[in-house]
């Protein structure tokens, strides 16, 4: 049973547009969640996080959006460059439990067009 | 500063041979985990350790054991290796307690199993 899901596995953006990533969560006991980046050949690399007292954090070009009552997420990035192909995880943790206990989805591949 | 170190890159074993994939961090992290990637399914926890001297089962720990003897290791022994165990093998180190931290990854170990 899959808790943290990315229904798409793929998805192309034209460079200096909009990417949108989304991840649907159906366990309600997260209450924290992180994107991570992976590189082909490569560890995956943390890219941001939200807790769920948030329901929005930005860091630059990314910014994750977080609503509860929905149990999605999404990932936006903009603008979008080349080196933004990769992989994205979508990744959940609950609580007592901290980054030893990741619970990931099954990532959506970002391809950037020049 | 070289984060997480994991040893081997790539193995080929042959089904029932054993083996420990190695893995090591100097960050002086509490937190390590063992997680696999594979086709579809994003990346899944094995085991994970909050300390030297306690680990725990994450989702898929059959056919896999942990120790935690220091800190700054955390080896991943396969017993009797299997087809079902080609993967790509990822380790993770954090710190404790604040959520506001990420899990650091390193570059894998690509194991086949013929």
């Amino acid at each position: 049973d899959q808790q943290v899901k990315q229904n798409s596995p793929s998805l192309s953006v034209q460079e200096g547009r909009i990417s949108i990533l989304n991840c649907d969560y159906t366990n309600s006991m997260f209450d924290y969640f992180l994107w991570y980046k992976k590189y082909p050949a490569e560890g995956p690399t943390f890219l941001i996080s939200i807790s769920s007292i948030k329901d929005k954090n930005e860091d630059g070009r990314f910014t994750v959006f977080l609503n509860k009552s929905a149990k999605h997420l999404s990932l936006h990035i903009v603008p979008s460059q080349p080196g933004d192909s990769a992989v994205y995880f979508c990744a959940a943790s609950s609580p007592n439990f901290g980054n030893e206990k990741l619970t990931f989805g099954t990532g959506t591949r970002l391809t950037i067009i020049p | 500063n070289a984060g997480v170190t994991q040893t081997p890159k790539f193995q080929v074993l042959k089904t029932g041979q054993s083996m420990t994939l190695q893995c090591a961090q100097d960050m002086n992290h509490e937190y390590m985990s063992w997680y696999r990637q594979d086709p579809g399914m994003g990346l899944r926890l094995i085991h994970y350790s909050v300390g030297a001297g306690i680990t725990d089962q994450g989702e898929v720990p059959n056919g896999y054991n942990v120790s935690r003897s220091t800190t700054e290791d955390f080896p991943l022994r396969l017993l009797s290796a299997a087809p079902s165990q080609t993967s790509v093998y990822f380790c993770a180190s954090s710190r404790t307690g604040n959520l506001n931290t990420e899990a650091f990854f390193g570059q894998g170990t690509r194991l086949t199993v013929v």
